[in-house]
């Protein structure tokens, strides 16, 4: 069975700071894809980013970047300079090859303050 | 490109009561799936079609059914509502169900039960 563990409920920090999110996931597939979701207070889940089970390069996007390590099953997120726009609930998710269906973890709710 | 529209927005039911909630998957998406969230569940997967079958069903009694037409378009009915039954449904599409593909979510139903 899968299973996708995001360890950190809630997260405050200032405007500016950096901030990590935390993802740990277990699965017995050798191909799988990872994600990561934004939910802002309107409800819908905003994609952010796929890696797949083979790509452990790092990926930089603004100021987003993730960390995929296969060694210890983690695939967390990072916000750099963050902002009270990045205020949103923040979900990681695990599928398997062949099929669409995503375990999510329970999500991190991030508060950014001025 | 629209992206997932799902109808109605807010919905309040009494027990008892049937709901049918519909989702139309962005442009050549033709895979849909269905997720309950709660605060203490979290975001849970009911099922997924593609090309009208449904290929996979999550940990959910037969009171939640649902279908996809020729079109993609696809709605979920749920019978003889209970008050646990409230929550948010987001309906996700993608374009091949492989798993590779990232899903795009929908604004939500939000169904509450008195």
């Amino acid at each position: 069975a899968q299973k996708v563990t995001q360890a950190q409920t809630e997260i405050s920090v200032v405007e500016k700071e950096d901030v990590t999110l935390d993802c740990v996931y277990e699965t017995r597939d050798t191909t799988y894809y990872l994600f990561w979701y934004k939910q802002p207070p309107s409800g819908e889940l905003v994609f952010l980013i796929r890696r797949n089970s083979f790509d452990e390069q790092n990926e930089i996007s603004g100021r987003y970047s993730w960390n995929f390590q296969k060694s210890t099953s983690s695939f967390n997120f990072t916000i750099t300079a963050s902002q009270v726009v990045d205020s949103a609930v923040y979900f990681c998710a695990l599928s398997e090859a062949g099929y669409s269906t995503l375990t999510f973890g329970k999500g991190t709710m991030l508060l950014v303050s001025p | 490109k629209a992206g997932v529209t799902q109808t109605p927005r807010y919905l309040i039911k009494t027990r008892g009561q049937q709901v049918t909630l519909s989702c139309s998957p962005i442009s050549g998406h033709r895979s849909v799936s269905w997720y309950q969230q709660t605060p203490g569940q979290g975001l849970q997967f009911l099922f997924e079609y593609f090309s009208e079958t449904q290929r996979n069903k999550g940990n959910f009694p037969g009171r939640f059914s649902g279908r996809q037409f020729s079109n993609s378009r696809s709605e979920m009915n749920v019978s003889t509502l209970e008050l646990g039954d409230s929550a948010l449904y987001l309906c996700a599409s993608s374009l091949d169900g492989s798993g590779a593909q990232p899903q795009h979510f929908g604004d939500g139903t939000r169904l509450s039960i008195l």
